[in-house]
């Protein structure tokens, strides 16, 4: 079947905007994370969605990334008033319970 | 606080050597251990779950060990060819299911 799929792919915006960012998971994977790489950086854990439950958000940098997951499915991150340091790839993945997770290709963010 | 270290930070061989790449940790306290490629414009690829100590895995000319006690791993890849070429990531899965990620091995197989 069809992999984790992101969108858009690339996102230029400039300093102060808000953006959002897609991911459709695996169908019937009940987990989905967001994570990012910052240039030079490892991949960072932001946000976790698991069923039903309270979301982990532990990993969000700050108040102005907020995420959301509708229908057990689509998830959207939100950036509002977007920073330099905000560039980097965006990467979701989705899993199964707690299975392997599959990631899809990532949004690279750049904030002018 | 879970902390992954990867070394080298990059690797150039030429095809036909064989490599190895060590994930290490000083804290035990997770659930597993994942290894991931990444290729450049592709999403990371799932290569490796490690939950024992002392498991290993294989997977064609790649495979991997785990040694909890010590707080390392190895993945090791026979043989390198140019489409072996990518990033490899070490990942332990913490409470909550999230991956706490190394920064990577970039490794470039020269034909």
């Amino acid at each position: 079947g069809a992999g984790v799929s992101q969108s858009p792919s690339n996102k230029v915006t400039e300093k102060g905007k808000d953006v959002e960012l897609r991911c459709d998971p695996i169908s019937g994977h009940t987990a989905l994370y967001w994570y990012r790489q910052s240039l030079g950086q490892g991949l960072e854990f932001l946000i976790y969605f698991q069923g039903n439950s309270a979301p982990d958000k532990s990993g969000l940098p700050s108040d102005r990334f907020s995420a959301e997951r509708t229908g057990g499915s689509v998830s959207t991150l939100t950036i509002q008033r977007t920073q330099q340091e905000d560039s980097a790839v965006y990467l979701c993945a989705s899993s199964h319970g707690q299975g392997w997770q599959f990631f899809g290709p990532g949004t690279r963010l750049t904030v002018l | 606080i879970l902390n992954v270290e990867q070394s080298p930070q990059s690797l150039h061989v030429q095809e036909g050597d064989s490599t190895n790449f060590t994930c290490s940790f000083p804290s035990s306290n997770f659930y597993a251990l994942h290894w991931y490629r990444w290729e450049t414009a592709k999403s990371p690829e799932a290569l490796f779950v490690m939950t024992l100590n002392g498991d290993e895995k294989k997977k064609g000319r790649i495979s991997a060990t785990l040694n909890t006690k010590e707080g390392y791993s190895y993945l090791y890849i026979k043989g390198s060819q140019p489409e072996d070429s990518a990033t490899y990531l070490c990942a332990l899965r913490s409470q909550g299911n999230k991956l706490v990620f190394g920064a990577g091995t970039i490794l470039r197989v020269k034909s």
